[in-house]
């Protein structure tokens, strides 16, 4: 089975703080992504990445910024965290198929679950 | 631009009754469909999907098929048991790797 790990479940940070959320996949996955969930929004994706060392913006990037330095880690950054970043933080990572087959799967871990005060 | 919509509930249902979440879509091309679920305190699973008009995804007494006519992906359980409390999510993906997320619909099944 696919495994995507998220190492920390629950977090408090102070607003200012720059804040980590790793997460590491199993399955030598090429395209790993940050979605952020909110009540009532769904998930929204914060960026992904295609290979290592290679990110794109996805829907609300603004406040954050990716690592990917080696193939089965991808980092989610708050430079400098804020009250509005309080939510729950989806990992996700999926196969590249060649031509692009929509109907691969893409697996999420657990969640982590941030709070700014 | 692509979107999903989707009833937000919550739902609420009794034990061994009939259930179906509402989804529609809109998306340029040929997009694949998805339904994950999220039990509580968990990451989201793959439920089931669908690649193509017409096609039936199902898993664990779920189905729902792929309306291109009525850009539909309607999820229906003939019989839900309280062990099915969660929040659905509908989905879809296009040719490129991104999943565009309904809002989610959150299930309350009672004995």
């Amino acid at each position: 089975d696919v495994k995507v790990t998220q190492s920390s479940r629950y977090l408090v940070k102070r607003t200012g703080e720059k804040v980590f959320l790793e997460c590491v996949q199993d399955m030598d996955h090429e395209n790993m992504f940050w979605y952020r969930q909110d009540p009532g929004l769904g998930l929204r994706l914060i960026y992904f990445s295609y290979d290592v060392k290679m990110k794109e913006k996805g829907d609300i990037p603004e406040g954050y910024s990716v690592s990917r330095e080696k193939k089965e880690r991808f980092s989610l950054i708050l430079e400098s965290a804020s009250t509005n970043q309080t939510s729950m933080y989806l990992c996700a990572s999926s196969l590249v198929v060649w031509g692009q087959d929509p109907g691969n799967t893409i697996y999420f871990g657990e969640g982590s679950w941030l709070t700014v005060v | 631009g692509d979107s999903v919509t989707q009833m937000e509930g919550p739902v609420t249902l009794s034990e061994e009754a009939f259930l179906t979440i509402n989804c529609t879509y809109t998306a340029t091309g040929y997009p694949s469909l998805f339904w994950y679920v999220q039990y509580p305190g968990e990451g989201l699973q793959l439920l089931l999907k669908a690649t193509k008009a017409d096609d039936k995804g199902s898993n664990k007494g779920f189905e729902a098929t792929y309306r291109k006519e009525t850009t539909s992906f309607h999820l229906e359980k003939g019989s839900v048991q309280v062990s099915d409390s969660a929040v659905y999510f509908c989905a879809l993906k296009t040719s490129y790797d991104k999943v565009i997320f309904g809002p989610g619909t959150s299930l309350s099944v009672i004995p």
